[in-house]
């Protein structure tokens, strides 16, 4: 079955520790999205990529850096967490197609606490 | 500026009301998703609207892109519990990005 896939879905760490929090889809789409989002608030971009080796910054700034060196995987990275980046993280994906269709199919999340 | 805000931010509404949730910009989209979602997990595709002025339903869901394609709403009738969730709606602008609304949390009362 296609899904997408995140983990780890809860995190707690201490300040100043370098995390990494996982992305993998089997659609074999192109497109992939990282979204930031407090709790019940709206989404915020702050990565994505439109294929291998692509990554590009979103609409939000962030201190965290993404990597796409397979299709099916997107990994985000914080190399020295901190409180302001507790949080709940969403990684998307979506075909690469033309037009007004660009539908996103969302993984469920990773909310990080940072201490 | 958030390009799209929605209306009310909070609904708190007893079973078998109905209910209207509004999506505004000043911007004109390509399209218009609506997304549900849980708490806990991702938001969820309900429709896409393509069309100025197409209307699409889904079940007691009617969801309604404006003339202009700058607005939409969404129309539940008789809520239900089980329609207790966060709604964002999502504009498609430029290269195919998404841009989020606001997002309106819905709680239904049994």
């Amino acid at each position: 079955e296609a899904d997408i896939y995140q983990t780890p879905r809860y995190l707690v760490i201490g300040t100043g520790k370098k995390i990494t929090l996982e992305c993998s889809q089997t659609m074999g789409h192109d497109k992939m999205y990282w979204y930031q989002q407090d709790p019940g608030m709206e989404l915020h971009l702050i990565h994505y990529s439109y294929g291998v080796n692509s990554t590009e910054k979103g609409d939000l700034s962030s201190e965290s850096t993404v990597s796409r060196i397979r299709t099916e995987h997107f990994p985000l990275t914080l190399e020295s967490a901190r409180p302001s980046h507790t949080s709940q993280y969403l990684c998307a994906s979506s075909e690469r197609l033309g037009g007004p269709y660009n539908e996103q199919f969302f993984g469920p999340g990773t909310r990080l606490t940072v201490l | 500026t958030q390009l799209l805000e929605q209306s009310p931010q909070f609904l708190s509404i007893q079973e078998g009301e109905n209910l209207t949730v509004y999506c505004n910009s000043s911007s004109v989209f390509s399209s218009l998703q609506w997304y549900r979602q849980e708490p806990g997990e991702g938001p969820v595709l309900l429709v896409t609207v393509v069309t100025g002025g197409e209307v699409k339903k889904l079940k007691r869901l009617t969801f309604q892109f404006g003339d202009a394609r700058k607005d939409s709403s969404l129309h539940i009738t008789a809520a239900q519990p089980g329609d207790t969730g966060l709604y964002l709606c999502a504009g498609v602008k430029g290269a195919n990005n998404l841009f989020f609304g606001t997002g309106t949390r819905l709680t239904v009362i049994p």
